[in-house]
C-alpha cells in the first residue's frame, strides 16, 4: 500500500526554472514534512506544516487539508537544487515520532 | 551543539553476526527514531521512542531491537544480521511540534 505519493519520480529542470513536486496521502495527518537527500545521504528537513504555505527564501511548501495534498515549489531554480525531495507525513492518531515517507523525487537542474 | 551523531559511519558484518548502532542527540528531544533506506523503497520506520524507557515498533521492526535509557541515546541493535537487513540507516530525533533532525546515517552491509 502507498500513503504517500509523490509525483514525478524524477524532475530534470534548466537553471532557473520554477519547479513543483507533489505529494498526496491517504489519511488523516497531524503534520507533513518536505525533506531533502543531497547525494552523499545527509537529510534535512525544509518544511514543516500542518496548514496553508510556508516560505523560506526560493522554496514554498503549500497543503490543502481537504483535498491530502501538498506541493513544493523551487522558484528560479539552480543546479545546487539537485537532490531527492522527500514528503512524509504524521498520521493524527500516530506518535510524532512515527513518519510514513513518500519515496521521493529525484531533481536535477542543469545550468 | 552536534545535533545527531551515528556511529558508526560504514558498517562490514557476515551473516550472523550481530552489532549495535549508536545514536546520540544533545538537543533534549523527546522523540527519537530508527529508519531504514533501501532503493525503490523510500525510508521505512524500524522503531521510535516518545522518551526515556518507552519504545514502540514501527513498519518492519523484525530482527531490531532498541532502548531507551536516557533521553540522549537510542542505540539499534542487530540481533543475528541477515543480508536482508543490508541498507542505509538513519536516526532521526524532534521536540513536540517540531522537525526532526537527522543523523548522517549509517551505510550497513550484510555479506
Amino acid at each position: 500500500k502507498n500513503e504517500v505519493e509523490q509525483s514525478p519520480q524524477n524532475l530534470t529542470a534548466q537553471e532557473g526554472e520554477f519547479i513543483t513536486i507533489n505529494c498526496s496521502y491517504s489519511v488523516g495527518i497531524s503534520a507533513l514534512h518536505w525533506l531533502q537527500q543531497h547525494p552523499g545521504g545527509g537529510i534535512v528537513s525544509l518544511f514543516m506544516l500542518s496548514s496553508g504555505k510556508k516560505k523560506h527564501g526560493r522554496l514554498i511548501a503549500t497543503i490543502n487539508i481537504q483535498e491530502k495534498h501538498s506541493s513544493l515549489h523551487i522558484t528560479a531554480s539552480h543546479p545546487r537544487d539537485s537532490a531527492v525531495y522527500i514528503c512524509a507525513v504524521n498520521y493524527w492518531r500516530g506518535s510524532q515520532g512515527n513518519l510514513i515517507f513518500g519515496k521521493g523525487t529525484k531533481l536535477s537542474v542543469k545550468p | 551543539n552536534a545535533g545527531v551523531t551515528q556511529t558508526p559511519k560504514f558498517q562490514v558484518l557476515k551473516t550472523g553476526q550481530s552489532m549495535t548502532l549508536q545514536c546520540a542527540q544533545d538537543m533534549n528531544h523527546e522523540y527519537m527514531s530508527w529508519y531504514r533506506q533501501d532503493p525503490g523503497m523510500g525510508l521505512r520506520l524500524i522503531h521510535y521512542s516518545v522518551g526515556a524507557g518507552i519504545t514502540d515498533q514501527g513498519e518492519v521492526p523484525n530482527g531490531y531491537n532498541v532502548s531507551r535509557s536516557t533521553t540522549e541515546d537510542f542505540p539499534l541493535r542487530l540481533l543475528s544480521a541477515a543480508p536482508s537487513q543490508t541498507s542505509v540507516y538513519f536516526c532521526a530525533s524532534s521536540s513536540q511540534g517540531q522537525p526532526q533532525h537527522f543523523g548522517d546515517g549509517t551505510r550497513l552491509s550484510i555479506l
